[in-house]
């Protein structure tokens, strides 16, 4: 049972948009920390993808974005491509728990 | 561009110690900080802890009782002991390096990862 809460799997067709969330608590979102997006192509490492809530490293495609309002977090993918099928975590810190927290990520399928 | 690699056993025994060694080049290991992330096989990622050049260390309270992570700045290398693992241990671990945002610690490079499994 993660800490931040994200729906196991969500789908869409090529062009679409997506978004994923990512619930949390007082303990964590709500509590001001930033939350991060990583994606992780099938057997590679994750990658950052979103940091701060909001912001796209160098590199990543404006088609990704990112918000945050309250105790949740959400990650909206734009434009989808097949490229984009991938699993997607979120992160934050936790101060009750004094610990970087995932959530329990998120199976993207392009149809 | 900052590459990170794993190394290290791929077998351990139950009760023994995983011990893991990150090479980084590309840059300096100096005055940033580094982490351990950990995914147990088809599941998902869990932060062990990290440290910054100078020696300071933050672990995950769940694991800060088996964890040690050292940093060799002449090697620009960084490590993690884990001991008396168990199978629950089984993981793929990631080394990372931490970009510091307002606040908060990003995971902003990562190694390709390196399965570790716990097995007599």
């Amino acid at each position: 049972q993660s800490v931040l809460t994200q729906p196991p799997s969500v789908s869409g067709a090529p062009g679409q948009r997506v978004t994923i969330s990512c619930t949390g608590s007082s303990s964590n979102i709500g509590a001001r920390n930033d939350v991060h997006w990583y994606q992780q192509l099938t057997g590679t490492a994750p990658k950052l993808l979103i940091y701060g809530n909001s912001n796209r490293p160098s590199g990543v495609p404006d088609r990704f974005s990112g918000s945050k309002s309250g105790t949740s977090a959400s990650l909206a993918i734009s434009g989808l491509q097949a490229e984009d099928e991938a699993d997607y975590y979120c992160q934050s810190y936790d101060r009750s728990l004094s610990a970087w927290v995932f959530g329990g990520g998120t199976k993207l399928t392009v149809l | 561009q900052v590459q990170l690699q794993e190394s290290g056993p791929g077998l351990v025994k139950p009760s023994e110690t995983l011990s893991l060694t990150c090479t980084v080049s590309g840059d300096s290991i100096s005055n940033y900080y580094w982490s351990w992330i950990r995914q147990p096989p088809g599941k998902g990622l869990e932060w062990i802890g990290y440290i910054y050049y100078s020696g300071s260390t933050n672990y995950n309270p769940s694991l800060r009782s088996r964890v040690t992570i050292s940093v060799d700045t002449s090697k620009n290398q960084f490590s993690l002991n884990l001991n008396s693992v168990t199978a629950a241990d089984t993981a793929v671990y990631y080394c990372a390096r931490i970009k510091r945002g307002s606040g908060s610690y990003i995971l902003e490079y990562w190694g390709p990862g390196t399965l570790v499994t716990v097995s007599s």
